[in-house]
């Protein structure tokens, strides 16, 4: 599966919004984009996915790159339950596709 | 939609016991569960995937005698440490995917805190 890297750690104010970056030099034409965020002794949470096209949903918004090598996760208000680690990873489709999680980036927001 | 259960969240037992870690998909039918390690201050590691009816699948490494997975139906999977050790103390977490489907999203399950004393 192609790398991501994403910077260690970020902080944000309550009520801004928040971009976190990722990028994927090496995507394959196939791969699709996904961003799950796990809070401590939780399980991670589905937070969005995309392929070629910006996607929105009720959490949050996926800017990907025209050249796809780099992808931006947008958190429009953030708040302090949004305080988690985010991993973006890539995956490819199809019956033997499977995540593969780094290190992701802590989120750190403050009040 | 798309939850995902464990049961325990929580185990204590001896060295040497055996621990089962149920996996359940709640509101939809699973074709493939995956199950997930996670030691403390690290990220998560794919142990193995199961697809109902099939034998599973372990990554390099883990040993398929010592975790043992069944995946019997299209909502339950259970992942079964066989002798646990202290080393085998960790955070077990379990995922289930409904596809094959647009981008394949796996839902993850609240995760199983295993303690070998």
């Amino acid at each position: 599966d192609a790398k991501t890297t994403q910077p260690n750690s970020m902080e944000s104010n309550e009520e801004e919004p928040v971009h976190l970056p990722c990028n994927h030099s090496t995507i394959s034409g196939t791969d699709y984009i996904h961003w799950y965020r796990q809070l401590p002794s939780q399980g991670p949470e589905y937070v969005i996915h995309g392929l070629t096209s910006n996607v929105n949903n009720r959490m949050a918004s996926l800017a990907i790159a025209e050249d796809r090598k780099s992808s931006t996760l947008i958190l429009h208000r953030a708040t302090l339950r949004d305080a988690a680690v985010y991993y973006c990873i890539l995956s490819g489709a199809g019956a033997n596709s499977k995540l593969t999680f780094g290190k992701g980036i802590t989120l750190s927001v403050r009040p | 939609g798309a939850v995902v259960s464990q049961h325990p969240s929580r185990v204590i037992c001896k060295s040497g016991t055996s621990v089962k870690i149920e996996c359940r998909s709640l509101d939809f039918q699973a074709t493939t569960m995956f199950w997930y390690r996670q030691f403390p201050k690290q990220s998560l590691m794919l142990m193995a995937t199961s697809n109902e009816g099939s034998k599973a699948t372990y990554e390099q490494g883990v040993e398929k005698d010592k975790f043992l997975i069944n995946h019997a139906s299209l909502t339950l999977s259970t992942l079964t440490v066989t002798s646990a050790h202290p080393e085998d103390s960790s955070f077990y977490i379990c995922s289930a995917r409904d596809g094959p489907g647009w981008g394949d999203t796996q839902y993850f399950g609240p995760g199983t805190r295993l303690t070998v004393l």
